[in-house]
C-alpha cells in the first residue's frame, strides 16, 4: 500500500511568488492535517481538512496561507505571496478518520524561499 | 494547551549501548504516537500508544497514561537510529498533534 504522498520533495520560490504543496492521503484515508517544522522549532499544526470541507484552521497563519482538499485529487496548501520567514518543512499526514486515530506522514515539501 | 516535554534533549550513544527518552505530557490523553525523524528529515511512525507496552523489533515504548508519561527503549543502538525522536498526542475535539521539542541521539559506531 502507498503511504501518503507530497510533492514535490521540494521547491524553491522567490519573495513574491505563490507556493502550492499538494497531499495524497493514504487509501482509505479521508482526514487530512497539515504541520509545519520551522528550523529549530518543533512542529506545529497548521489546517485540518476532510473531503470539501476544512474542518480546524486554527493554526493557519491569517494571511496568504489556505488549504483546501476538493473531493477529487490532492490536498493542497496554497501560500501566496512567499517571504523568507515562510522557509519551512511542510508535513501533510492522514487518518482513517477523525478522532484519537493514529495519524501517519508523508515525506514533507521543504520550501526554501530566495 | 497541553504542554509537552521531552528528555534528555540530546542524547549521545556508542553503538550496542540501550536508552531510555521520555515524553511527559501535562494533561490525560486518549493516545499517543512516537515519531523517529532521520537525517533525511522522513517522519517514521514508530508506536501508536494509547497505554500499556508494545514492542517492535528493538525498540519498545510503554506510556502510563494515569501517571502522564511515555517512555521509549531502543537496545543494542545502531548508527541508523540515530536522528531526531519526537512524541506527540493529540489535542482538543479534532486531535491535532502536539508534539514535543524532540531528543536528538546521535549513535557513533
Amino acid at each position: 500500500n502507498a503511504g501518503v504522498m507530497q510533492n514535490p520533495r521540494h521547491l524553491v520560490r522567490r519573495r513574491g511568488q505563490e507556493a502550492r504543496l499538494r497531499c495524497s492521503p493514504m487509501k482509505g484515508h479521508s482526514h487530512v492535517y497539515w504541520y509545519r517544522q520551522l528550523p529549530e522549532e518543533g512542529l506545529k499544526f497548521m489546517v485540518y481538512l476532510q473531503k470539501e470541507n476544512i474542518i480546524d484552521e486554527s493554526g493557519m497563519p491569517k494571511e496568504r496561507f489556505s488549504a483546501e482538499f476538493p473531493k477529487e485529487g490532492p490536498s493542497i496548501l496554497r501560500i501566496q505571496q512567499v517571504v523568507r520567514g515562510d522557509s519551512a518543512a511542510y508535513f501533510c499526514a492522514s487518518s482513517r478518520a477523525g478522532g484519537p486515530h493514529e495519524q501517519f506522514f508523508g515525506p514533507g515539501t521543504r520550501l526554501t524561499v530566495l | 494547551g497541553i504542554q509537552v516535554e521531552q528528555s534528555p534533549p540530546d542524547l549521545i550513544l556508542q553503538e550496542g549501548a540501550n536508552s531510555t527518552l521520555r515524553c511527559n505530557f501535562s494533561d490525560s490523553v486518549n493516545n499517543l504516537q512516537w515519531f523517529h525523524q532521520n537525517p533525511w528529515g522522513q517522519l517514521i511512525n514508530l508506536f501508536y500508544i494509547p497505554s500499556g507496552t508494545k514492542q517492535n523489533g528493538r525498540l519498545s515504548a510503554t506510556t502510563v497514561a494515569t501517571e502522564r508519561y511515555s517512555l521509549l527503549y531502543i537496545s543494542s543502538s545502531q548508527t541508523t537510529d540515530s536522528g531526531v525522536y519526537f512524541c506527540a498526542v493529540p489535542t482538543g475535539a479534532n486531535s491535532k498533534l502536539t508534539f514535543g521539542k524532540g531528543i536528538t541521539l546521535s549513535v557513533r559506531p
